[in-house]
């Protein structure tokens, strides 16, 4: 199985600063179509997971700007420009490249 | 808008089975383009990939649950269901079901979950 480890596993922010969570994948992520199935994941207290970034860069439908995605190989970076209280949760990373998919352990997000 | 929404008993016994239905609304569960999977989260703790199905009965379980998971699909009713065998406390958790589309490479809509306690 591939593994995903993500860093920090808490990152305690201040509102209106920036926010950056790594993930590393024990393998690559390009699957034969030339495409790298890395995906973010953000679950807010209480709500089931929702899809923020796909395929490393790209903003679900309505998701707001101030994420974004990056990385390439088997390193990928998760950035919230300007946290907002809205963005308090855990953080997920997750490969979708080799079955069984795997995620990565979770980034708490807390307000300092 | 497609919604996706878990039903199934909230408490099994040890050893017992594990099952769970997935009702698709808003949409038809039996497009080729999709498709509809499982996932769990122990309490407090992080998501495990469980498996998925497509409409035309192809299954795809993982392989750390492959012995003790089913799938199937109903799409008369536009359900999906889980059924896993041989329960144990390990296996209490919030399952969630989800539709997974290629085009994102990832579940992209997701039910609201559903607590399964397994204890006798």
């Amino acid at each position: 199985d591939i593994v995903m480890t993500q860093t920090p596993l808490s990152s305690p922010v201040t509102l209106g600063q920036p926010a950056s969570i790594s993930c590393r994948s024990s393998q690559s992520l390009v699957r034969s179509d030339g495409n790298t199935y890395l995906t973010w994941l953000q679950q807010r207290p209480g709500q089931p997971p929702r899809l923020l970034i796909y395929k490393i860069s790209n903003r679900f439908s309505g998701v707001p700007d101030r994420f974004s995605g990056s990385g390439a190989g088997t390193d990928f970076t998760l950035k919230i420009s300007r946290v907002e209280a809205e963005d308090v949760g855990v953080y997920y990373c997750m490969q979708g490249a080799q079955s069984p998919y795997t995620f990565g352990q979770g980034t708490k997000l807390e307000i300092k | 808008q497609l919604q996706l929404q878990e039903s199934g008993p909230g408490l099994v016994k040890p050893s017992e089975t594990l099952s769970l239905t997935c009702t698709v609304s808003g949409g038809s569960i039996s497009s080729s383009s999709y498709y509809w999977g499982w996932v769990r989260q122990p309490p407090g703790k992080g998501l495990e990939w469980i498996g998925s199905i497509h409409y035309s009965g192809s299954t795809y379980p993982s392989p750390s649950l492959k012995s003790r998971v089913t799938f199937s699909v109903d799409t008369s009713k536009n359900q999906f269901s889980l059924r896993l065998s041989s329960v144990a406390a390990a296996d209490t958790a919030v399952y969630y079901c989800g539709r997974w589309d290629w085009k994102y490479g990832s579940l992209d809509l997701w039910g609201r979950g559903t607590l399964v306690t397994v204890s006798s």
